[in-house]
């Protein structure tokens, strides 16, 4: 069946990297946009960018312009996101979820929680 | 960067009621909204996209409409498995915003 399996949980110190991966299997992994959203305990959901598997391309939130990369890796079907100069505030759980074009995002991963913590 | 603003932030509704949630786009977004639904502890299930159009799977009861700025997603019977807080998303273009979030509950 069609799914998205995220990497477990992290643990991270201030000012670390993390890196969130995303594996694709049941469809075509090129055909559609991975997203990336997370969601802090008891908040919404944000969405952080895209990586368009097929070219590579992505596109960055504002608000982790500069901190995170999106990428992927065709050979295994899996897309990743890294995340670095982490702040506690970064404490989140991080969803991929997979976009077609006038779309909306029609399968989630499972979540990771990363915690950020000294 | 065009706001989601959805209403009201939580409610409150018995069994069998109409249930009608709000979003509103600071800008016009065509027909580029979806609903989404969250239950505790899970990841969001898409309900609905372009607006209106059901997602495959999601119960009759629920249903969309709107276009440019004003939508609305409305359970026809709330039902007690529909409990979870429901999120609209702009996606005309970046940013893919969200509304900050509707939580429904059971009176």
């Amino acid at each position: 069946q069609v799914q998205l399996v995220q990497s477990g949980a992290e643990v991270k110190k201030p000012g670390a990297s993390v890196k969130v991966s995303c594996e694709a299997s049941g469809y075509t992994f090129t055909s559609y946009d991975i997203n990336w959203v997370r969601q802090a305990t008891g908040q919404g959901l944000e969405w952080m960018g895209y990586m368009k598997p097929h070219n590579g391309e992505t596109g960055y939130a504002q608000n982790f312009q500069g901190r995170v990369t999106m990428t992927r890796d065709i050979s295994t079907n899996t897309a990743y996101m890294y995340l670095s100069s982490l702040r506690s505030d970064d404490t989140a759980i991080y969803y991929c979820a997979r976009k077609q074009f006038g779309e909306g995002m029609d399968v989630w991963g499972q979540g990771t929680t990363v915690t950020i913590s000294s | 960067d065009i706001q989601m603003t959805q209403s009201p932030s939580s409610l409150s509704a018995s069994v069998g009621d109409r249930v009608t949630i709000t979003c509103r786009a600071s800008q016009g977004i065509s027909n580029y909204l979806a609903w989404y639904q969250q239950k505790p502890g899970k990841a969001p299930k898409l309900l609905i996209h372009v607006a209106s159009t059901l997602q495959s799977g999601v119960p009759s009861r629920f249903s969309g409409s709107g276009s440019g700025t004003y939508f609305t997603l409305t359970i026809s019977s709330l039902q007690p498995e529909d409990v979870a807080t429901y999120y609209c998303q702009r996606y005309d273009r970046t940013p893919l915003t969200f509304g900050g979030g509707t939580k429904v509950q059971i009176k």
